[in-house]
């Protein structure tokens, strides 16, 4: 998976409850997406990063925040979960010149009772 | 209405068989298109990229842009079980480098 790790891969938790979700890349790529992915909708960008500390938002980013003070580690968290935050998860990287392609990691699972 | 319309299948079909996976959009910015596959459970990966109109060709994948219909296609020639998996458009504009994803159609190669 391109020199991606996400972690956890899986996680249970509770409404109301805040939850952390990293992504860690080892290609020294400038732009980090978070996306979510859900049966019916595909891919669905969450927030992205263009460089450490550059953020913005993307589709659907109401109930997320994220932060990256580093060039390889881009965080993701739900401040506080709810049951419509229950999906699969993905971290992808591109770099400066190819945006379009974009390398993915291998998900996290998310599962918010 | 979504920007970009995939059918989500699934599409069964026998293995050698020629598979056609289309993709639809309304915004004519669009210049920049690309196909990805997921396997279950994995992340997606690029399988082919076009920029603007026309045909590109890498083994048995055929990525084919019609701008002026807002069409896209993938063929893929002698299918195998291996091919089995889910296939995503996504496209963008030049001036705006978010992709815009299709929801994906499920492909079934059955031996």
């Amino acid at each position: 998976d391109a020199g991606i790790t996400q972690s956890p891969r899986h996680k249970v938790t509770e409404t109301g409850t805040p939850v952390t979700l990293r992504c860690h890349q080892t290609e020294n790529h400038r732009y980090m997406y978070w996306y979510r992915q859900d049966p019916g909708h595909g891919l669905r960008l969450i927030h992205y990063s263009y460089g450490v500390k550059d953020t913005d938002k993307g589709e659907v980013s109401d109930g997320y925040s994220v932060s990256r003070s580093k060039t390889e580690d881009f965080l993701l968290t739900l401040e506080s979960a709810t049951s419509s935050q229950t999906s699969v998860y993905f971290c992808a990287i591109s770099d400066q010149g190819v945006r379009e392609t974009q390398y993915f990691g291998p998900g996290t699972r998310l599962l918010v009772l | 209405q979504k920007e970009v319309e995939q059918d989500p299948g699934p599409l069964s079909v026998p293995e050698g068989a020629i598979v056609s996976l289309n993709c639809t959009y309304s915004n004519s910015a669009f210049q920049y298109f690309m196909w990805y596959r997921q396997y279950s459970r994995k992340g997606p990966e690029l399988l082919m990229y076009t920029y603007s109109s026309g045909n590109k060709e890498d083994g048995r994948f055929t990525a084919q842009v019609d701008k002026s219909s807002k069409y896209i296609s993938l063929f893929i020639r002698d299918s195998q079980p291996s091919d089995s998996a889910t296939y995503l458009c996504a496209m963008r504009a030049d001036s705006n480098y978010q992709l815009i994803w299709g929801a994906g159609t499920k492909l079934i190669i059955k031996p």
